[in-house]
């Protein structure tokens, strides 16, 4: 089984500060890990994925994430945030051979402070 | 580009009631997913469907009934809706075969309030 840990539920930042939101995973076969972001009263919207090849992707908005397989981990960074990228992010699991079922975890929430 | 629709936005009802909510996609994605949102849980899969007419239990199916006699549509029905159902309802959509590296596309959720 998999599972999906985000370590924090909220997250305030001053604008334009950087921001790190933690994932980890826990999964005993190869995975593919998603960040998706959601805004109020809207459904969820991918906003990067890492499927296979360079561990580091990252989004058209400025957001990167890095998957490190040692720490089980894909956290989500950007060098300087902005009053629109308040919103809930949720790390996501998928693995290989597994039917597009996804595990979420529960959430974090990034409040940019003006 | 409809995308993926679900309706209603909002619902009010009583408990032991009936109700569906529904979801169509102008894709023809083969999966179809339907997740509850509570606050300190994320999101749950309820059901999900690989095809026409081939459907599964997701980790909460309990208390809802799904039917996919069409690609594009995948309805969720509460037979007899309970407190314990009132959420948030995603719908949503992916292309692909049964590898797991597909995004998914979600709807803007159905919001349910079961009184």
């Amino acid at each position: 089984a998999q599972s999906v840990t985000q370590l924090d539920s909220q997250v305030p930042v001053f604008e334009e500060a950087p921001v790190e939101l933690r994932c980890n995973y826990s999964s005993s076969v190869s995975v593919y890990l998603f960040w998706y972001v959601q805004y109020p009263n809207q459904g969820l919207q991918l906003l990067l994925k890492y499927l296979s090849g360079s561990t580091l992707v990252e989004s058209i908005n400025g957001f990167e994430a890095e998957f490190n397989k040692s720490q089980t981990s894909f956290h989500l960074r950007k060098p300087s945030v902005h009053i629109s990228d308040t919103a809930e992010y949720f790390c996501a699991v998928s693995y290989s051979g597994g039917y597009q079922k996804v595990t979420f975890g529960i959430g974090t929430k990034l409040q940019v402070i003006p | 580009d409809a995308g993926i629709t679900q309706s209603p936005r909002y619902k009010i009802t009583e408990t032991g009631r009936q109700v569906t909510l529904m979801c169509h996609q102008t894709w023809s994605h083969s999966y179809m997913f339907w997740y509850r949102q509570d606050l300190g849980h994320g999101l749950r899969l309820i059901y999900y469907s690989a095809a026409a007419d081939i459907t599964d239990k997701g980790e909460v199916p309990d208390g809802y009934v799904v039917s996919r006699s069409k690609t594009e549509n995948f309805p969720l029905t509460l037979e007899s809706a309970t407190r314990s159902q009132t959420s948030v309802y995603f719908c949503a959509s992916t292309r692909g075969q049964d590898e797991g590296n597909q995004p998914q596309h979600f709807g803007d959720g159905t919001r349910l309030s079961i009184l």
